[in-house]
């Protein structure tokens, strides 16, 4: 079965600190990554695809068909980052995202 | 603004009833797609229309109903509301039938069943 783990319901670091919000997926052929971001009070906007390999707002994903990972990493984080992230998964000839239950990510001064 | 538009944001009903959300996609879009957020379930896909036609089914209950009328913009209707069914209702457009576009989401309408 199709399926993402977003294993943090939460994460909290300081400002500058490094970040990691994990994404495992199931899949058993060529899946396409995604990672969304909503920030407080605004709709649900995408981040980073990983076919894309660019790097938005210093976040960047690579994705790991060995060990089915996406996870998402900016090396130093701004307060301006805290936000509820989705890792999205959509299969070869899909077009539904399947998404994780989120992360939300709370950077403190 | 020429992003998804969804209406209304907020709704409170009674469970029996029957609500309809409606959701207009960007302009030049083809493709709406229906997801619901519930905190147990998190974000699911229930439907896609792409030029009016069904193209895609997910997890969408037999009492939940949605088209795409010929101006694009699209309609859930949701029958003999259960507690349950409170959730965020999330609409999403894309240009595309959907394998390689990108999707972008409305704002949500918050229904609540009392």
């Amino acid at each position: 079965a199709q399926r993402v783990t977003q294993p943090e319901k939460l994460l909290s670091v300081f400002k500058g600190a490094p970040v990691e919000l994990k994404c495992n997926y199931s899949y058993s052929g060529s899946p396409e990554l995604f990672w969304y971001v909503q920030y407080s009070r605004q709709r649900l906007q995408l981040l980073l695809r990983h076919i894309s390999r660019e790097s938005i707002k210093g976040f960047t994903a690579d994705l790991n068909k060995g060990e089915t990972s996406f996870h998402l990493k900016k090396p130093f984080a701004q307060e301006e980052d805290s936000a509820m992230y989705y890792c999205a998964l959509r299969g070869q000839a899909g077009t539904a995202l399947i998404f994780g239950k989120g992360t939300t990510l709370s950077v403190s001064s | 603004d020429s992003g998804v538009t969804q209406t209304p944001k907020h709704l409170i009903t009674a469970t029996g009833q029957r609500v309809t959300l409606r959701c207009s996609p960007r302009s030049g879009d083809l493709s709406v797609y229906w997801y619901q957020q519930s905190l147990d379930q998190g974000l699911q896909f229930l439907i896609q229309y792409y030029n009016g036609e069904e193209r895609a089914k997910g997890n969408i209950l037999e009492r939940f109903s949605a088209q795409q009328f010929p101006d694009l913009h699209s309609e859930l209707n949701l029958s003999s509301l259960e507690l349950g069914d409170s959730a965020l209702y999330f609409c999403a457009s894309s240009v595309g039938p959907g394998s390689s576009d990108i999707q972008y989401f409305g704002a949500g309408t918050r229904l609540s069943v009392l």
